[in-house]
């Protein structure tokens, strides 16, 4: 199956900082990608669409200036934690659907960045 | 919002079949149903999808009431490996997921 690659898989950061995740559709060209962010034995959560060549669209509730997207091109999409804090520490977790319409057009999941904040 | 109910919890023998229900009364005519899992640290994991008719793939099967009011996600022969959280979501094409809180399946020995 098609794969989406997360990079870091884990990182450790100090409160005040940014951090970028980077989320990349490494054998399909993705013009759609998500963003979720999960707590401890908690489910995920949507944040926000991330469409190639225009702005995300963000989940009510989430800071679109805290949580910056960035998907420039066909195959990559950046989370840019601004400012972090402890409360941000989570794990996030990208998908991608493969192009095209119809019902067929499945979504792959990368497999997710643990952010921790100190 | 998440528009599906699972049990928090169910536990299977190896061997057995695990059979996970889902309820999803408000589904609409053009949303499908689709079952995720995830193991513990890990992205969600695709299994399989349905509109209407019952699916099966290599993994599992997919059976969805004819009022498509409800769905069981049957593993026919659970191992060990099968371990995880299963979500039940019900979307249009592939497109935002919300997730539920899912189903906590423990296959034991």
């Amino acid at each position: 199956g098609a794969v989406v690659s997360q990079h870091p898989s884990r990182v450790i950061c100090k409160s005040g900082t940014s951090v970028k995740i980077e989320c990349r559709s490494l054998d399909f060209q993705a013009t759609t990608m998500f963003w979720y962010r999960q707590f401890p034995k908690q489910s995920l959560m949507l944040m926000a669409t991330s469409n190639e060549g225009s702005k995300a669209t963000y989940e009510q509730g989430v800071e679109k200036d805290k949580f910056l997207i960035n998907h420039a091109s066909l195959t990559l999409s950046t989370l840019t934690v601004t400012s972090a804090h402890p409360e941000d520490s989570s794990f996030y977790i990208c998908s991608a659907r493969l192009p095209g319409q119809g019902a067929w057009t499945e979504a792959f999941f990368g497999q997710g960045t643990r952010l921790t904040v100190v | 919002d998440a528009k599906t109910t699972q049990p928090p919890s169910m536990d299977c023998a190896e061997g057995r079949a695990a059979n996970l229900p889902c309820n999803h009364s408000t589904i609409s005519g053009n949303e499908y149903v689709y079952w995720y899992r995830q193991i513990h640290s890990q992205g969600p994991q695709y299994i399989i999808h349905g509109l209407k008719n019952n699916e099966t793939n290599e993994m599992a099967s997919l059976i969805i009431t004819e009022d498509r009011k409800s769905s069981t996600l049957i593993l026919p022969h659970a191992t060990l490996r099968d371990t995880a959280v299963y979500y039940c979501i019900v979307a249009y094409n592939f497109n935002k997921f919300y997730f539920g809180s899912g189903t906590k399946l423990n296959v034991k020995p």
